[in-house]
């Protein structure tokens, strides 16, 4: 089955921990993207990756970090959360043209205290 | 500056009534458009797109949605409501013609009552 698969679906942390939160994809996609959703904000997107090693800011990169050393894999890096990081993430991917959308993963709600 | 707009934060409607969701879009670019779904703990799954071809688009579930460039809109509908239905719908296009990033809306929740 065609998918992206996030880990851990929740998690509850203290600022300041570093944490990582898993992204990979099962379609050879090359494009993949992180978002972060907010209530009455719908979704803005972090960083975004064309290719292996190639990466690029979002809207909201601030606070984290991205590495593309796979194709499948596109993990995102809190190197320092804080209370403002506490939101829903979802991975996405999509496929070389864009025109079909993209597949998103079942998202990881994360709280920071 | 492009932006996706949803008329509205909330929706109700009863079971076996028609759900209309409403979605503006503004872009200097001819826009593909998409709308998405969010069932309670679950990712976002597509519903339909439009890109460039017919302007009425059936999705999956029954929805349908119908652009229309004069009115900047890409409004979602569905004849009759199920309670399977209940969700938020998110309405999202390309930023810049290109899918590098889409531009969402602040979604819309829908509430199917019996």
């Amino acid at each position: 089955e065609a998918q992206v698969t996030q880990n851990p679906r929740y998690l509850i942390t203290v600022t300041g921990k570093k944490l990582t939160v898993t992204c990979s994809q099962n379609m050879n996609h090359e494009y993949m993207s992180w978002y972060r959703q907010d209530p009455g904000l719908g979704l803005r997107q972090i960083y975004y990756s064309m290719n292996v090693e190639v990466t690029d800011k979002g809207d909201v990169p601030e606070g984290y970090k991205v590495s593309r050393k796979e194709k499948r894999n596109f993990p995102l890096i809190l190197e320092s959360p804080s209370p403002n990081q506490t939101s829903l993430y979802f991975c996405a991917s999509r496929g070389r043209t864009g025109r079909d959308g993209y597949t998103f993963g079942s998202g990881t709600r994360l709280t920071v205290v | 500056a492009q932006s996706v707009t949803q008329l509205d934060s909330h929706v109700s409607v009863s079971e076996g009534t028609p759900v209309l969701l409403r979605c503006n879009y503004s872009s200097s670019y001819s826009p593909s458009l998409f709308w998405y779904v969010q069932h309670p703990n679950k990712g976002l799954q597509l519903l339909l797109k439009y890109t460039s071809a017919a302007t009425l688009v059936k999705g999956i579930n029954g929805f349908e949605a119908e652009f229309k460039k004069s009115e900047t809109s890409f409004h979602l509908t569905k004849p009759s409501a199920h309670m399977s239905d209940a969700a938020e719908y998110f309405c999202a296009h390309p930023f810049s013609g290109g899918y590098n990033k889409l531009i969402f809306g602040a979604g819309t929740r829908l509430a199917v009552h019996p």
